[in-house]
């Protein structure tokens, strides 16, 4: 059972363009959502997060918009930058028990100049 | 900055082998993570720990095993590696009173299982 889906396993942008990259939730108990960046060969690096009692989060070119009613979230980063070509995991965390996260199957962004 | 320093970038192992994978930071922080990053699949925790010998099943432990004997310092071990083990692991931590889940990941250990 995936509780958190990124339904797009890919993404092609241009340069300059905007990416939006989108994710869905089922489980309504999570409350605190990240966003991961990860090149090959390298670990996941912490790129952006929003409380579920926001609904817009932004940091530079990134923004996350969370539309808790519909249980999903999307990442744009604009302009798009070839450097921004890396796999994006959406992860969710409940704000009980432990304080893991959720991962979802990542979506691979390729920009191209 | 945080480090999360892994024992190896990639590791080639014969199956059945007793296989430890290593995993080191130094931010003193309280929450230790081990996940497999597989195509299509994403990340999947395999054990986590809160704290000096606690240990917690994740999603898919079968297999595996852990060992955090000291704050700094959490193990994965393979008992019995097997080629559905081929993969590649990454380690994490986070700060537990933080309450931002913000987890920091180690570079990760590709390895293989022949």
């Amino acid at each position: 059972d995936q509780q958190v889906k990124q339904n797009s396993p890919s993404l092609s942008v241009q340069e300059g363009r905007i990416s939006i990259l989108n994710c869905d939730y089922t489980n309504s108990m999570f409350d605190y959502f990240l966003w991961y960046k990860k090149y090959p060969a390298e670990g996941p690096t912490f790129l952006i997060s929003i409380s579920s009692i926001k609904d817009k989060n932004e940091d530079g070119r990134f923004t996350v918009f969370l539309n808790k009613s519909a249980k999903h979230l999307s990442l744009h980063i604009v302009p798009s930058q070839p450097g921004d070509s890396a796999v994006y995991f959406c992860a969710a965390s409940k704000n009980s028990g432990y304080s893991t996260l959720t991962f979802g199957k990542g979506t691979m962004l390729l920009v191209s100049p | 900055d945080v480090k999360v320093t892994q024992s190896s970038r990639y590791l080639v192992k014969r199956t059945g082998e007793k296989v430890f994978l290593e995993c080191v930071q130094d931010m003193d922080h309280e929450n230790m993570f081990w996940y497999r990053q597989d195509p299509g699949l994403g990340l999947r925790l395999i054990y986590f720990s809160y704290d000096v010998k606690m240990k917690e099943k994740g999603d898919i432990p079968e297999g595996y095993s852990v060992s955090r004997e000291k704050k700094e310092r959490f193990s994965l071990i393979l008992e019995s590696a097997s080629t559905n083990q081929t993969s590649m692991y990454l380690c994490a931590s986070s700060y537990e009173p933080d309450r931002v889940h913000e987890q920091y990941f180690g570079p990760g250990t590709r390895l293989t299982v022949t």
